[in-house]
């Protein structure tokens, strides 16, 4: 039984370029949500994703947005990249709809933005 | 402005004796917290959760205690084994409001010593 799969598992790039982080769920979930963990911090909430909508959202610019696809997987973009996106980014999945159910973590990409 | 406060970034506790984890919370809207416990190059792994219609809950060496009017909470680890050292999380969330993206404290990292 496939755990949350990432990738990359890390990134290197510059500010101003975008990037696109993948997210698999584990086998029967259907609800994905991202965090960004800056170093020396605890995760941060930045959205959450079910039957391809977006459900809720942290507090985070316009700069990061994201897709659900009809497998449940999901991306996480972010546009005009500063110094302060470097961070690793967490992806989590649990069974829908969003309410009360455990959230399951994936390993996270690592992103530097140099 | 941080809505869950872990104030003891480290915690030293001897092999076999108890570990006790604390974590504080502003947001009076929260009613589900749960702990997670992360090593090193992996995601946070899901330890035991609580709903605020209880003051306890159990699962097997691991309790989590809560006090409402207090609005703190913690994990005791009885006992503890080398196996523990790890950086646990606290987090909360907002199930009744159906707003499961969870907050997270900054963590504490648990070293068992021999």
């Amino acid at each position: 039984d496939a755990g949350v799969t990432q990738s990359p598992t890390h990134l290197i790039k510059t500010r101003g370029q975008q990037v696109t982080l993948r997210c698999s769920p584990k086998s029967g979930h259907d609800t994905v949500s991202w965090y960004q963990q800056a170093l020396g911090q605890g995760p941060q909430f930045i959205f959450q994703y079910y039957e391809e909508e977006e459900r809720q959202r942290g507090n985070f610019p316009d700069r990061f947005s994201g897709h659900q696809f009809p497998n449940y997987s999901s991306e996480l973009n972010v546009n005009a990249l500063l110094l302060g996106d470097s961070a690793l980014y967490l992806c989590a999945s649990s069974l829908g709809p969003p309410g009360g159910n455990e959230q399951f973590f994936g390993p996270g990409t690592r992103l530097t933005v140099l | 402005d941080q809505q869950v406060k872990q104030n003891s970034p480290s915690l030293s506790v001897q092999e076999g004796r108890i570990s006790i984890l604390n974590c504080d919370y502003t947001n009076s809207m929260f009613d589900y917290f749960l702990w997670y416990k992360k090593y090193p190059a992996e995601g946070p792994t899901f330890l035991i959760s609580i709903s605020s219609i209880k003051d306890k809950n159990e699962d097997g060496r691991f309790t989590v205690f809560l006090n409402k009017s207090a609005k703190h909470l913690s994990l005791h680890i009885v006992p503890s084994q080398p196996g523990d050292s790890a950086v646990y999380f606290c987090a909360a969330s907002d199930e009744g409001g159906g707003a499961d993206g969870l907050t997270f404290g900054k963590g504490t990292h648990l070293i068992i010593q021999p």
